[in-house]
């Protein structure tokens, strides 16, 4: 199993021109996500897919679009890249729900695995 | 909302030293907590994890204690070495009710582990 992949590693583009993120998994998950990672911001939810054929907005959205085309891949769109796109993207996924009930409540745990990371850089 | 307050660094240490990298949350409902590790040049891995108050997670020497009185998830290691050095990030788990769409995480913004021989 491969995991995660994510193409490309590494992306110079000029402001105003546009690319896509791809981002594959072989788990059989049924969740994928997009974060940017910031230096001193930690990693922030640009989109997330809960399930094949559904999308929905995380911390970031603005200035990104997203395709869950099938179950395995999820894409991320910059239709006119600014400098302040400028991150390192890392795709995730998850296999989903996972819930204990407990006597007081609910339990759960949602582990994501991530990708490699694409380095963008936009002047 | 939800959030996740982690101590900055960058954290020196020499070998063989203990490190503690403190880690607050701020949550409504019953979290999983977790702790990640990013190696340099690479995504991040799940460390340990743990899902209930009094859980303990643990792996590779690390160990971290679910708080929910002091709402805390502290990381621990006893004795550190060169290959620990690498971005510690805490995170929680917002969970959603049964039928709820998928769990978001909330990271903090990480921590740098430099460990000297």
């Amino acid at each position: 199993n491969a995991g995660v992949t994510q193409t490309p590693k590494f992306q110079v583009l000029k402001t105003g021109q546009s690319m896509t993120l791809q981002c594959a998994q072989d788990m059989n998950h049924n969740s994928m996500y997009w974060y940017r990672q910031d230096p001193g911001m930690g990693l922030r939810l640009i989109y997330y897919s809960a399930s094949e054929g559904t999308t929905d907005k995380g911390e970031v959205p603005n200035g990104y679009n997203v395709s869950r085309l099938n179950k395995r891949e999820f894409s991320l769109r910059l239709e006119s890249a600014a400098p302040s796109q400028t991150s390192v993207y890392f795709c995730a996924s998850s296999g989903g729900l996972h819930a204990i009930a407990m006597g007081n409540g609910l339990s759960s745990y949602n582990e994501q695995f991530f990708g490699p990371g694409t380095r963008l850089t936009v002047l | 909302g939800d959030s996740v307050t982690q101590m900055e660094g960058p954290v020196t240490l020499s070998e063989e030293a203990f490190l503690t990298i403190n880690c607050t949350y701020t949550a409504t409902g019953y979290p999983s907590l977790f702790w990640y590790v990013q190696y340099p040049g690479e995504g991040l891995q799940l460390l340990l994890k743990a899902t209930k108050a009094d859980d303990k997670g643990s792996n590779k020497g690390f160990e971290a204690t679910y708080r929910k009185e002091t709402t805390s998830f502290h990381l621990e290691k006893g004795s550190v070495q060169v290959s620990d050095s690498a971005v510690y990030f805490c995170a929680l788990s917002d969970p959603p009710l049964y039928g709820g769409a998928t769990n978001k995480l909330i990271f903090g913004t990480g921590t740098l582990l430099a460990v000297q021989p």
